[in-house]
């Protein structure tokens, strides 16, 4: 069974650094791609970016890129997501997710397919 | 930030038929990139319900179907159930400067 298992509440100050995890079993962590998603109250779903387990790439959404930074550790299956200073506004429910590949003639997108029970980070000023 | 536009709400009564709208634009659905939806229950992970805009992932019953047209794609949700109620997102890629995969603003489905 596909499982994505993510690391518990998380409450910091604004300027604080913190990093939560998400760990994977039942498939072939290291081939699968792992996006994080966000849940901002009252904003829905925003993608953050994505890393391909096998060999640390990745992909930034652009608004993110250099406030948040994704990492793995093969040895256990467990991919990262890191803040080296929290705003008020990352204040979400953050979760992982595994990339699902969808192929239609020459069009390739991609869903997420299996996702971890989100972990709420919560950035008091 | 979200670029794909949902109704924030829809209700039905047991056993009757609704659809959730997706709209976006010319960079997402209309470029003719695939839609994905997702069952989600405060709480709980998010749920892959249809990939693909059409298919279901096994076990999905097939009282949820989808489709798209044009800048727009939608969930119909037949013989609507108690457990049915829930919050419901689209998801599609973008190839705007935006960012790649970009979700609707979410549907909260009431069964009433």
């Amino acid at each position: 069974e596909v499982q994505l298992v993510q690391s518990g509440a998380e409450v910091r100050e604004s300027g604080e650094s913190l990093r939560i995890s998400c760990r994977g079993s039942g498939y072939s962590f290291n081939t699968h791609w792992i996006g994080w998603v966000r849940l901002v109250p009252g904003k829905g779903l925003e993608w953050m970016g994505s890393i391909y387990p096998g060999d640390s790439d990745t992909t930034y959404s652009p608004p993110l890129q250099g406030h948040v930074t994704f990492s793995v550790d093969k040895s256990s299956a467990t991919a990262f997501l890191q803040w080296s200073s929290l705003k008020v506004s990352d204040t979400a429910v953050y979760y992982c997710a595994r990339r699902f590949t969808v192929v239609r003639g020459i069009i390739t997108t991609y869903a997420f397919d299996f996702w971890g029970q989100g972990t709420m980070v919560t950035v008091s000023s | 930030q979200s670029v794909l536009t949902q109704p924030p709400s829809v209700s039905g009564a047991p056993g009757q038929r609704i659809t959730i709208s997706c709209t976006g634009s010319n960079s997402n659905i209309g470029a003719d990139y695939d839609v994905h939806w997702y069952q989600h229950l405060p709480g709980t992970a998010p749920k892959l319900l249809v990939y693909g805009t059409t298919n279901r992932p096994s076990g999905v019953p097939d009282r949820f179907s989808g489709s798209k047209s044009g800048t727009s794609a939608s969930l119909a949700i037949t013989g609507l159930q108690a457990e049915d109620e829930a919050d419901y997102f689209c998801q599609s890629y973008d190839s705007s400067l935006s960012g790649f995969y970009v979700f609707g603003t979410g549907t909260k489905v009431t069964v009433l």
